[in-house]
Parts: structure tokens; C-alpha cells; sequence
């Protein structure tokens, strides 16, 4: 089975911090994206990678940037994490041309404090 | 660009019984697939069902079955003799074209209980 790996499942940081969301598959998926989970508002797309090195902007990039170096990892970056970042970021992959959905992580509950 | 609405943002039902959680969604589009994801408190979203809008024929698995009204453009999930272990988050999504590299779209989410 394909696994989506996030590196961390809870997360405190402090405003103003740099903060690494780091997500790896082992499946040579070339698809990855980065969701965020807020009561109310479901799932809303924050970037997405189609390959190495290449990135696309979803609905809601501000304050937000994406590193994409290894087909395998797909990192999200808060740049100067704010308090209104303080949510469930969840990471997810899919082969090119297969139409059987994602596979997701199992999320990173970031708080910023 | 393309929208997903669930309506009813939590629903109870007995165990052993049926529910149905309501899915909309707007698109120009004549080929695409919908999803129906379920999140347990452990956060891990699992596949529940899939349909090609090509197809007439309903999708089903187990106790899950979806009834596809691509007219209305509704897409409900039935889930027939709830479990305890049915309870969670459930969100409708939708993508299209079926292939290349757009991402899937979600709904809202229908928090789901179970009583014993």
C-alpha cells in the first residue's frame, strides 16, 4: 500500500517562526498537495505539485510556499507562522493518470501560539 | 470554477439503521469523478466510494452505495445498517478532467454520530 507520511502529528509554534510541514510518499507518486482542515470550511487547497521542481497555487496560498526537490517529499513552509495559521494541514499523493483518488497522511495539527 | 456543498453539517442515525448524507456540486463539465471520504477521529482519510460520471450505474461497496443524479448534479451516500465505526467526518469531493493533474475538490463535510 502507498504510504503518505507527515513528519509530525502535533506541532506548537511561536509567531513570527519559520515552520517546516514536511510530507513524504513512497510510492513515485507524481501528484502531492497540501490541504488545510478548518471546522466549517472543510478542506481547502493550499499548493500542489504535478512533478519535481513544479508547483501550482490552490485557493489559498498567501502566507504560504512549497519545496518540492525529491518526487518523493513535498514540504510546506510558513514563511513568518501567524496565529490564523493555527489549523490541521494535511498532505496527500496520486499517480499521474490514475483515477483512484488520494492517499492521504494522517495530518499535522499545527498550533501558533 | 467548481463547487461542492453538503448541506447538513452533522446527522445522527441509530445503529443498524440507514442514512443518507446529501451531496451537491456545480460544473460545466460533462466527464469528472466523485468521491466520498470518511475521516475517524484518528484523522486518517480513507476512500469510502467513487463514481465516473460517465456512468449510469450507481456505485456501490458493502454497506455503501451512492445515489448519482447527474442532472441535479447530486451525488448522496447511502450508508445502510450504521455501525458504530461509521461515525466521523464525511466529505463529498469532485475532480475533473478524470485525468491530468487537477486536484480534487471538497465539500464542507457532514460530521456523522451514531447512537448505540
Amino acid at each position: 500500500d502507498v504510504k503518505v507520511t507527515q513528519s509530525s502529528r502535533y506541532l506548537v509554534k511561536r509567531t513570527g517562526e519559520k515552520v517546516f510541514l514536511e510530507c513524504v510518499q513512497d510510492m513515485d507518486h507524481e501528484n502531492m498537495f497540501w490541504y488545510r482542515q478548518d471546522p466549517g470550511l472543510g478542506l481547502r487547497l493550499i499548493y500542489f505539485s504535478y512533478d519535481v521542481k513544479m508547483k501550482e497555487k490552490g485557493d489559498i496560498p498567501e502566507g504560504y510556499s512549497v519545496s518540492r526537490e525529491k518526487k518523493e517529499r513535498f514540504s510546506l513552509i510558513l514563511e513568518s507562522a501567524s496565529t490564523n495559521q493555527t489549523s490541521m494541514y494535511l498532505c496527500a499523493s496520486r499517480e499521474l493518470g490514475r483515477n483512484y483518488g488520494y492517499t492521504f497522511g494522517s495530518g499535522t495539527r499545527l498550533t501558533v501560539v | 470554477a467548481q463547487t461542492v456543498t453538503q448541506s447538513q453539517p452533522e446527522m445522527s442515525v441509530q445503529e443498524a439503521e440507514t442514512v443518507t448524507l446529501s451531496c451537491t456540486y456545480d460544473t460545466s463539465e460533462s466527464d469528472y469523478y466523485l468521491f466520498w471520504y470518511k475521516q475517524p477521529p484518528s484523522r486518517q482519510m480513507i476512500l469510502v466510494i467513487r463514481q465516473e460520471a460517465y456512468k449510469q450505474q450507481n456505485a456501490t461497496e458493502n454497506r455503501f452505495s451512492v445515489n448519482f443524479q447527474k442532472a441535479a448534479k447530486s451525488f448522496s451516500l447511502k450508508i445502510s445498517d450504521s455501525q458504530l465505526g461509521d461515525a466521523a467526518m464525511y466529505f463529498c469531493a469532485y475532480r475533473s478532467p478524470p485525468s491530468g493533474n487537477t486536484p480534487l475538490v471538497f465539500g464542507k463535510g457532514t460530521r456523522l454520530s451514531v447512537i448505540a
